[in-house]
């Protein structure tokens, strides 16, 4: 029963280089959240995504930060020039379809650690 | 004010004790779930709830629409239990779910 995968676990990046987080989905969910969690905080929603389609970007910063879902392949949430306040745990969720529509839970990948030197 | 609030902060219990966590919300909800985060790991969904009582083994989770109000109980506590639980509503008419700081929870044995 393969569920959310991410990765890497543990990525350690330098400040002023990029970081990649890959989420695979469950087997056919079409439908991606990424949330950040700060350290000594809650959860945060970043952004929600469809395959090739971003629905809802309110929670993503405004610069360095992007996402995408692509027809094939994992979801990948980029982090372009990181500083240290980029340190946080980054959670990716999926679910089959609209939530709203079909009252569906969603299932969380077990996170990617993000440490910023 | 956050839009969701839970309730206590921490929780130490002894083995055995029968558990309750509370959570509040603000605002108009289409579901609410009842998440559990060990320490450096990832996080289960233990409950979606849209109304009423929930069940699964030593978990129970109940939900109030009109008192927007949602408790989860452990029974039988066992230091496997401890974790941080997170209580997280879905906002209505979106699929943005919206996190509460969560309960860390300890169970001595």
């Amino acid at each position: 029963n393969a569920g959310v995968m991410q990765n890497p676990r543990h990525l350690v990046r330098r400040r002023g280089q990029e970081a990649r987080l890959r989420c695979s989905p469950m087997k056919g969910h079409s439908h991606v959240y990424w949330y950040r969690q700060l350290p000594e905080e809650g959860l945060k929603f970043m952004v929600y995504l469809q395959k090739e389609n971003i629905i809802d970007e309110s929670g993503m910063p405004k610069e360095r930060f992007s996402a995408e879902f692509p027809k094939e392949g994992p979801s990948i949430l980029r982090i372009q020039q990181v500083v240290r306040g980029d340190s946080a745990a980054y959670f990716c969720a999926s679910s089959p379809n609209f939530p709203r529509d079909s009252g569906n839970t969603i299932y969380f990948g077990e996170g990617s650690w993000l440490t910023v030197v | 004010k956050n839009e969701v609030e839970q309730s206590p902060q921490n929780l130490t219990a002894q083995e055995g004790e029968f558990i309750t966590i509370n959570c509040s919300y603000s605002v108009g909800i289409s579901a609410l779930h009842w998440l559990q985060q060990h320490p450096g790991g990832g996080i289960v969904s233990l409950f979606m709830l849209s109304s009423g009582k929930k069940k699964h083994g030593r978990l129970i989770a109940t939900i109030n629409i009109q008192e927007k109000h949602s408790s989860l109980h452990i029974t039988a506590s066992h230091p496997r239990d401890s974790a941080v639980y997170i209580c997280a509503v879905r906002l209505r008419n979106t699929d943005k779910l919206i996190f509460g700081t969560g309960t860390r929870l300890q169970v001595f044995p």
